[in-house]
């Protein structure tokens, strides 16, 4: 069975600070991964995702993320944090094509000028 | 504009009564999804159409009854509504396979009194 952890629930961070969002996840088998972003109020959008190749991945507005199969962890990064980016965000797992997404328990955001 | 559309975006209702939630995506996608949000933010999937057939049904109370009309729509129907039912249910869209990513709706808010 696969498990997803993100290891910090909250994250402040100044405004034009990098930032770092780690998740860690558990699967026997080989997984996909992804990063969705949730503003309040509203549903989730994928940042990036990743499902083979290069192990270093480019999304929207800024974001990348690593693929570190050894670490079995997909961290997020952004060199330099806008207010709007404040949010939560979520990392998810899925080994199988059916999209069965295993959700982290998501982090929190907050970008303060 | 195409997307992934959830009503009523918000739903008060008291214990006992039974309540549905419609959801259309306009993507063309042919798997639909429900997945809980509670009030930790934690997501957690509950069933998932292909093709209008039931695949993925996890462990949910059977007071809970999805009904799929078409490829288009998945509605969520809830029988004898209880206070731990209270959450925000999304809806979510994707292609089957390859692993492409979940269009999500912008959720409905379920608050039982």
């Amino acid at each position: 069975a696969q498990s997803v952890t993100q290891l910090d629930s909250q994250v402040p961070v100044f405004e034009e600070a990098p930032v770092e969002l780690r998740c860690n996840y558990s699967s026997s088998v080989s997984v996909y991964l992804f990063w969705y972003v949730q503003y309040p109020n509203q549903g989730l959008q994928l940042l990036l995702k990743y499902l083979s190749g290069s192990t270093l991945v480019k999304g929207i507005n800024g974001f990348e993320a690593e693929f570190n199969k050894s670490q079995t962890s997909f961290h997020l990064r952004k060199p330099s944090v806008h207010i709007s980016d404040t949010a939560e965000y979520f990392c998810a797992v899925s080994e199988d094509s059916w999209g069965k997404l295993q959700f982290g328990a998501g982090t929190q955001v907050v970008v303060t000028p | 504009d195409t997307a992934v559309s959830q009503t009523p975006k918000y739903l008060v209702t008291q214990m006992g009564n039974d309540k549905s939630i419609k959801c259309e995506q306009n993507l063309g996608h042919d798997t639909m999804y429900w997945y809980k949000q509670d009030s930790k933010k934690f997501l957690k999937i509950m069933f998932s159409y292909n093709n209008k057939e039931l695949i993925i049904n996890e462990t949910v109370p059977n007071r809970f009854s999805p009904k799929s009309p078409d490829k288009a729509h998945l509605n969520l129907h809830i029988n004898s509504l209880e206070l731990g039912d209270s959450a925000v249910y999304f809806c979510a869209s994707r292609y089957q396979g390859n692993n492409s990513p979940l269009h999500f709706g912008n959720g409905t808010r379920l608050t039982v009194t």
